[in-house]
Protein backbone atom coordinates (compact mmCIF):
# COMPACT_ATOMS: atom_id res chain seq x y z
CA UNK A 1 0.00 0.00 0.00
CA UNK A 2 1.15 3.45 -1.08
CA UNK A 3 1.72 5.73 1.69
CA UNK A 4 1.04 9.84 1.74
CA UNK A 5 3.00 11.57 -0.64
CA UNK A 6 4.45 14.59 -0.63
CA UNK A 7 6.40 17.18 -3.05
CA UNK A 8 8.61 19.03 -2.91
CA UNK A 9 10.83 17.46 -0.02
CA UNK A 10 12.61 20.66 0.10
CA UNK A 11 11.95 24.40 -0.67
CA UNK A 12 14.03 27.41 -0.36
CA UNK A 13 12.57 31.19 -0.80
CA UNK A 14 13.11 34.46 0.16
CA UNK A 15 10.71 36.35 2.80
CA UNK A 16 7.86 37.46 0.78
CA UNK A 17 7.76 34.81 -1.68
CA UNK A 18 4.96 32.61 -2.26
CA UNK A 19 5.10 28.86 -1.96
CA UNK A 20 2.99 25.79 -2.49
CA UNK A 21 2.98 22.50 -1.15
CA UNK A 22 1.74 19.22 -2.43
CA UNK A 23 -0.09 15.95 -0.86
CA UNK A 24 -1.51 12.49 -1.97
CA UNK A 25 -2.91 10.86 0.93
CA UNK A 26 -3.00 7.42 0.94
CA UNK A 27 -6.05 6.04 -0.85
CA UNK A 28 -9.68 5.96 0.62
CA UNK A 29 -8.63 8.23 3.11
CA UNK A 30 -10.92 10.63 4.13
CA UNK A 31 -9.56 13.04 6.75
CA UNK A 32 -6.30 14.56 5.53
CA UNK A 33 -4.25 16.81 7.53
CA UNK A 34 -1.29 19.46 7.52
CA UNK A 35 1.04 20.02 10.38
CA UNK A 36 3.65 22.58 10.62
CA UNK A 37 6.94 21.50 12.61
CA UNK A 38 9.03 23.80 13.84
CA UNK A 39 12.50 22.85 14.88
CA UNK A 40 12.70 21.54 18.08
CA UNK A 41 8.99 20.89 18.76
CA UNK A 42 6.41 18.48 18.17
CA UNK A 43 4.06 18.73 15.11
CA UNK A 44 1.46 21.58 14.97
CA UNK A 45 -1.90 20.90 13.59
CA UNK A 46 -2.85 23.59 10.77
CA UNK A 47 -5.59 22.17 9.21
CA UNK A 48 -7.79 18.87 8.95
CA UNK A 49 -9.89 18.14 5.87
CA UNK A 50 -12.80 15.73 5.81
CA UNK A 51 -13.21 14.79 2.06
CA UNK A 52 -12.96 18.47 0.95
CA UNK A 53 -14.80 19.97 3.68
CA UNK A 54 -12.48 21.99 6.63
CA UNK A 55 -13.39 20.51 10.07
CA UNK A 56 -10.21 22.59 11.89
CA UNK A 57 -8.64 24.96 10.65
CA UNK A 58 -8.25 27.39 14.25
CA UNK A 59 -4.85 27.24 14.27
CA UNK A 60 -4.11 27.95 10.59
CA UNK A 61 -2.66 31.77 10.15
CA UNK A 62 -5.51 32.79 7.86
CA UNK A 63 -3.88 35.94 6.39
CA UNK A 64 -1.51 34.18 4.54
CA UNK A 65 -1.64 30.45 4.31
CA UNK A 66 -4.87 28.78 2.26
CA UNK A 67 -5.15 25.62 1.60
CA UNK A 68 -7.72 23.22 -0.58
CA UNK A 69 -8.43 20.06 -1.24
CA UNK A 70 -10.39 19.73 -4.26
CA UNK A 71 -12.40 16.04 -4.83
CA UNK A 72 -11.40 15.13 -1.47
CA UNK A 73 -8.26 13.48 -2.68
CA UNK A 74 -4.83 15.41 -2.77
CA UNK A 75 -4.57 18.83 -0.72
CA UNK A 76 -2.14 21.87 -1.50
CA UNK A 77 -0.97 24.21 1.10
CA UNK A 78 0.23 27.65 0.69
CA UNK A 79 1.62 30.12 1.92
CA UNK A 80 1.32 34.12 0.75
CA UNK A 81 3.82 35.76 1.24
CA UNK A 82 5.97 34.04 3.51
CA UNK A 83 7.91 35.39 6.59
CA UNK A 84 10.89 34.47 8.47
CA UNK A 85 9.04 32.55 11.34
CA UNK A 86 7.62 30.05 8.42
CA UNK A 87 10.64 28.18 8.40
CA UNK A 88 9.46 24.56 9.57
CA UNK A 89 8.51 20.94 7.96
CA UNK A 90 5.21 20.67 6.86
CA UNK A 91 3.78 17.37 7.46
CA UNK A 92 0.86 15.76 6.03
CA UNK A 93 -0.88 13.27 7.22
CA UNK A 94 -4.12 11.03 6.18
CA UNK A 95 -6.47 8.54 8.52
CA UNK A 96 -9.01 6.39 6.92
CA UNK A 97 -12.27 7.91 9.18
CA UNK A 98 -14.56 9.74 7.19
CA UNK A 99 -15.95 11.40 10.49
CA UNK A 100 -14.22 12.54 14.41
CA UNK A 101 -12.40 9.37 15.18
CA UNK A 102 -9.54 8.09 16.85
CA UNK A 103 -8.35 6.88 13.81
CA UNK A 104 -4.19 6.31 13.24
CA UNK A 105 -2.92 8.97 11.50
CA UNK A 106 -0.47 8.15 8.70
CA UNK A 107 2.63 11.06 7.67
CA UNK A 108 3.93 11.64 4.64
CA UNK A 109 8.05 12.65 4.29
CA UNK A 110 7.24 16.01 4.92
CA UNK A 111 8.30 19.39 3.24
CA UNK A 112 10.96 21.12 4.35
CA UNK A 113 11.00 25.02 4.17
CA UNK A 114 13.52 27.79 4.54
CA UNK A 115 13.00 31.27 4.27
CA UNK A 116 15.69 33.34 3.68
CA UNK B 1 -6.67 20.95 27.64
CA UNK B 2 -5.00 17.72 27.24
CA UNK B 3 -1.23 18.06 26.44
CA UNK B 4 1.87 15.71 26.49
CA UNK B 5 4.90 16.24 28.49
CA UNK B 6 8.44 14.29 27.71
CA UNK B 7 11.09 14.29 30.00
CA UNK B 8 14.22 14.69 28.14
CA UNK B 9 14.84 16.02 24.87
CA UNK B 10 17.93 13.93 24.43
CA UNK B 11 18.91 10.83 25.29
CA UNK B 12 21.81 8.72 24.92
CA UNK B 13 22.41 5.06 25.80
CA UNK B 14 24.90 2.34 25.00
CA UNK B 15 24.16 0.11 22.01
CA UNK B 16 22.33 -3.00 24.09
CA UNK B 17 21.39 -0.78 27.11
CA UNK B 18 17.77 -0.30 27.59
CA UNK B 19 15.76 2.63 25.79
CA UNK B 20 13.27 4.67 28.21
CA UNK B 21 11.35 7.88 27.08
CA UNK B 22 9.03 8.89 29.55
CA UNK B 23 5.88 10.55 28.37
CA UNK B 24 3.26 11.98 30.67
CA UNK B 25 -0.24 13.27 29.55
CA UNK B 26 -2.93 14.61 31.11
CA UNK B 27 -6.16 13.54 30.52
CA UNK B 28 -9.66 13.56 32.31
CA UNK B 29 -10.74 10.91 30.26
CA UNK B 30 -9.56 7.71 29.51
CA UNK B 31 -7.12 8.77 26.34
CA UNK B 32 -5.71 7.22 23.03
CA UNK B 33 -1.85 7.39 23.57
CA UNK B 34 0.63 7.41 20.14
CA UNK B 35 4.49 6.68 20.06
CA UNK B 36 5.57 7.68 16.69
CA UNK B 37 9.65 8.11 15.69
CA UNK B 38 10.79 10.30 13.48
CA UNK B 39 14.13 9.37 11.42
CA UNK B 40 16.58 12.56 9.66
CA UNK B 41 14.82 14.16 6.71
CA UNK B 42 11.66 11.86 7.25
CA UNK B 43 8.22 11.46 8.21
CA UNK B 44 6.28 10.25 11.27
CA UNK B 45 6.37 6.47 11.52
CA UNK B 46 3.48 4.89 14.21
CA UNK B 47 5.23 2.64 16.64
CA UNK B 48 2.42 1.80 18.75
CA UNK B 49 -0.41 2.76 20.22
CA UNK B 50 -2.69 2.27 23.33
CA UNK B 51 -6.52 2.73 22.56
CA UNK B 52 -8.48 0.39 25.01
CA UNK B 53 -7.39 -3.07 26.75
CA UNK B 54 -3.90 -4.65 27.28
CA UNK B 55 -2.03 -1.73 29.03
CA UNK B 56 1.18 -3.00 27.68
CA UNK B 57 1.00 -2.40 24.05
CA UNK B 58 3.56 -4.20 21.84
CA UNK B 59 5.38 -1.95 18.67
CA UNK B 60 7.67 -2.44 16.01
CA UNK B 61 11.47 -2.67 16.03
CA UNK B 62 11.17 -4.71 19.55
CA UNK B 63 9.52 -1.34 21.56
CA UNK B 64 6.83 -1.61 23.87
CA UNK B 65 5.10 0.45 25.97
CA UNK B 66 3.17 0.84 29.42
CA UNK B 67 0.04 2.36 29.98
CA UNK B 68 -0.39 3.00 33.50
CA UNK B 69 -3.61 5.58 34.73
CA UNK B 70 -2.58 5.89 37.90
CA UNK B 71 0.91 7.96 37.02
CA UNK B 72 -0.54 9.13 33.58
CA UNK B 73 2.09 8.17 32.07
CA UNK B 74 2.86 6.13 28.79
CA UNK B 75 6.62 5.35 29.10
CA UNK B 76 8.78 3.47 25.77
CA UNK B 77 11.08 1.05 26.36
CA UNK B 78 13.28 -1.37 24.39
CA UNK B 79 15.41 -4.10 26.23
CA UNK B 80 18.50 -3.39 24.08
CA UNK B 81 19.44 -0.22 22.34
CA UNK B 82 20.53 -0.83 18.59
CA UNK B 83 22.21 1.90 16.36
CA UNK B 84 19.36 2.19 13.94
CA UNK B 85 17.29 3.03 17.25
CA UNK B 86 18.87 6.62 16.78
CA UNK B 87 15.72 9.11 15.69
CA UNK B 88 13.46 11.49 17.26
CA UNK B 89 10.50 10.18 19.62
CA UNK B 90 7.78 11.69 19.50
CA UNK B 91 4.65 10.78 21.85
CA UNK B 92 0.91 11.90 21.34
CA UNK B 93 -2.28 11.59 22.84
CA UNK B 94 -5.75 11.94 20.99
CA UNK B 95 -7.90 15.21 22.03
CA UNK B 96 -11.00 13.07 23.38
CA UNK B 97 -13.21 15.87 22.08
CA UNK B 98 -12.00 17.01 18.99
CA UNK B 99 -9.90 13.73 18.54
CA UNK B 100 -6.91 16.07 17.16
CA UNK B 101 -3.54 14.54 18.00
CA UNK B 102 -1.45 16.64 20.55
CA UNK B 103 2.46 15.89 20.67
CA UNK B 104 4.98 16.01 23.16
CA UNK B 105 8.28 18.30 22.03
CA UNK B 106 9.83 15.08 21.34
CA UNK B 107 12.75 13.69 22.75
CA UNK B 108 16.10 12.93 20.44
CA UNK B 109 17.75 9.19 21.20
CA UNK B 110 21.38 8.71 20.61
CA UNK B 111 22.99 5.03 20.92
CA UNK B 112 26.61 5.02 21.45
CA UNK B 113 28.88 2.40 20.41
Amino acid sequence: EAGVAQSPRYKIIEKRQSVAFWCNPISGHATLYWYQQILGQGPKLLIQFQNNGVVDDSQLPKDRFSAERLKGVDSTLKIQPAKLEDSAVYLCASSLAGGPSRDTQYFGPGTRLTVL
Amino acid sequence: AQSVTQLGSHVSVSEGALVLLRCNYSSSVPPYLFWYVQYPNQGLQLLLKYTTGATLVKGINGFEAEFKKSETSFHLTKPSAHMSDAAEYFCAVSDSGTYKYIFGTGTRLKVLA
